[in-house]
Parts: structure tokens; sequence; C-alpha cells
């Protein structure tokens, strides 16, 4: 069975532009996350989303942004890039609930420049 | 308190040691637990649930004191593959406890040493 899958892997960006963060879950897991981890730092906490709709946001300015498509995959999209958002974004899903066992993909690591 | 706390470490055994991880965690209301590992440059993965008063693996006990709010994980034997970062997970209620949200802990890192 496929598990969570992210791309791109890496992502080169410069200060000032936007970027788009793609996952795909494991299949019949309805619900999806994403966090940033910056080198040297644990996880954040950045968006849930199930059943197309946004669960619970981490804190994050509104320029983190991302939206669940209908069969169940998820953008993350960040606008008007700082040098302090390069980290890698993992992306993990799991069944419904927010409480249970989350399945992580490779993720995608972002520099800024 | 903070949402989630773990031994800052880096922890640095020998081969065949045992070796205590420690977390607290704020909330009462948080019924399971998690601890994943993190390879280096690599998404975590699941090692262990905790969803009593704790949990055993092979070389890997994980401990639940709910009076305390208190998780520990301890390895047995260790080996050199176990290096890594192992992170704490709590899941937290939010919205008057109908979502939660899984905090991650900042993680310890263990290295085994030959």
């Amino acid at each position: 069975e496929a598990g969570v899958t992210q791309s791109p892997t890496h992502l080169i960006k410069t200060r000032g532009q936007q970027v788009t963060l793609r996952c795909s879950p494991i299949s019949g897991h309805t619900s999806v996350y994403w966090y940033q981890q910056a080198l040297g730092l644990g996880l954040q906490f950045l968006l849930w989303y199930d059943e197309g709709e946004e669960r619970n946001r981490g804190n994050f300015p509104p320029r983190f942004s991302g939206r669940q498509f209908p069969n169940y995959s998820s953008e993350l999209n960040v606008n008007a890039l700082e040098l302090e958002d390069s980290a890698l974004y993992l992306c993990a899903s799991s069944l419904a609930g927010g409480a249970g066992e989350q399945f992580f993909g490779p993720g995608t690591r972002l520099t800024v420049l | 308190r903070k949402e989630v706390e773990q031994d800052p470490g880096p922890f640095n055994v020998p081969e065949g040691a045992t070796v205590a991880f420690n977390c607290t965690y704020s909330n009462s209301a948080s019924q399971s637990f998690f601890w994943y590992r993190q390879d280096c440059r690599k998404e975590p993965k699941l090692l262990m649930s905790v969803y009593s008063s704790g949990n055993e693996d092979g070389r890997f006990t994980a401990q639940l004191n709910r009076a305390s709010q208190y998780i520990s994980l301890l390895i047995r034997d260790s080996k050199l593959s176990d290096s890594a970062t192992y992170l704490c997970v709590v899941p937290t209620p939010h919205s008057g406890g109908s979502n939660y949200k899984l905090t991650f802990g900042k993680g310890t890192l263990l290295t085994v040493n030959p």
C-alpha cells in the first residue's frame, strides 16, 4: 500500500515569491496535516484538513494557507516568502479524528534565498 | 507548563546500554500518546502508541503516569540503529474537545556509540 506522498522533494525560491506544496494521503485517510520543521527545531503544526474543511490552524500568519480536494489530497500555499520560511514541510495523514496516529510523507525541503 | 516538554538531550550511550527519555504534558484531558522516531533529514515514523498505563514492544517500553502527566520511553540493549531523535507526541483537545491536534515535543537526540 502506498504511503503519503509529497511533491516536490526540494524547492528553491527567492524572497517574496509564492510556493505551492502538494500532498497525497494514504488511501482511506480523510485527514491531512501540515507541519513545518525548521533546521534544529521541532515540528510546528500548521494546518489540519478533514473532509475538505479546515479543522484547526497553528500559530502561523495568513500567508500560509491551504486546501483539501474531494480526493483528500491537499495543497499548502505560502505567499510572500520570507527567509525564515526555509524548512522541511511535512504532510501527514490519518483516519478522521485528529487524535489518532499520523503517517508522514517524506517532506518537501524549501529553501528561500 | 508547556503543552509537551521532553528531556533536551542529547544522549550519548554505548551499545548495549539502557536509556530512558522523559516527557511531561500539560493537558490532563489527553488520552492517548505516541512516541515517534525521526532519523536525520527524514520524516517522523511511529514507534509506539500508549493508550493505557504502558506498552512494551521488544526492547522498547513506554510508560504512562496520568496522575503526574508524565510519559517515558525506555530502550534496552541499545543498538547503533537506535540512533535517532525521539519525539513525544500528545493529542491536545481543541474547540471544546471535539477536535484534537497532535502536539509534538521538540525531541530528544540519541546517539548510540560502538
